[in-house]
């Protein structure tokens, strides 16, 4: 199956400053990754997401980069504000014919101190 | 756009017990997922259902774990007997259809701790 690291585990930054997590994975067949956000206590929700037929894609202070020859994205955030502090996820599909079914990295716990 | 709905919210049991967790998709949704999320971990995916069939459930511990789409609609995923392992939050996500690529909307979960 596939295989997804993620790091860090936690991160911590000042307001203002930029914050980047890594996501590595295994299977080069993988052309769709997506970065989803979770507030404590609450759901998921996708934030930014990335095919493989580009290498960056940007939404205001949120970024996404893709190297498919090294099997890694990673997660920019700029700017940071205190509610950018949660827990982030990269998810990568999974190696079979199913489509979309997804494998979730460990999760990074980003805060943001004022 | 109603959202995913799920309940219940949260739920305590004992171990042993047995317990139903429902889900209803987004509106036209083809596909539906059951995650599993272990306090500190990533979602786990249990099983994915096109329509009213099951697509692949082999992370589905199906000893204990069983799941049904009948309608193609709303969902029920059963836990029979419940182990302490189990608790977590169950997260049911749904998306248009199954491409790679479709996005996957997620439910407000059902926490579950098993005593």
């Amino acid at each position: 199956g596939e295989n997804v690291e993620q790091h860090p585990s936690t991160l911590s930054v000042q307001e203002g400053d930029s914050a980047v997590i890594k996501c590595t994975y295994s299977d080069s067949a993988s052309n769709y990754f997506p970065w989803y956000k979770q507030e404590l206590g609450k759901r998921p929700q996708l934030i930014i997401d990335i095919r493989s037929n580009v290498g960056e894609k940007k939404d205001q202070r949120i970024a996404v980069t893709l190297n498919k020859t090294a099997k890694h994205f990673s997660l920019h955030i700029t700017e940071t504000q205190p509610e950018d502090s949660a827990v982030y996820f990269c998810a990568v599909p999974m190696n079979n014919n199913a489509g979309n079914m997804l494998t979730f990295g460990g999760g990074t716990r980003l805060m943001v101190k004022p | 756009e109603a959202g995913v709905a799920q309940s219940p919210r949260y739920k305590i049991i004992e171990k042993r017990q047995s317990v139903a967790f429902w889900c209803n998709p987004i509106s036209g949704h083809a596909t539906l997922y059951w995650y599993q999320q272990i306090l500190g971990q990533g979602p786990k995916l249990l099983i994915q259902f096109q329509n009213n069939g099951v697509v692949d459930d082999s992370q589905l511990p199906k000893d204990r774990f069983s799941a049904e789409r009948l309608k193609g609609v709303d969902s029920t995923l059963k836990i029979q007997p419940a182990k302490l392992e189990d608790s977590a939050v169950y997260l049911c996500a749904s998306s248009a259809n199954r491409g790679q690529g479709e996005t996957q909307y997620f439910g407000p979960g059902t926490r579950l701790l098993v005593l």
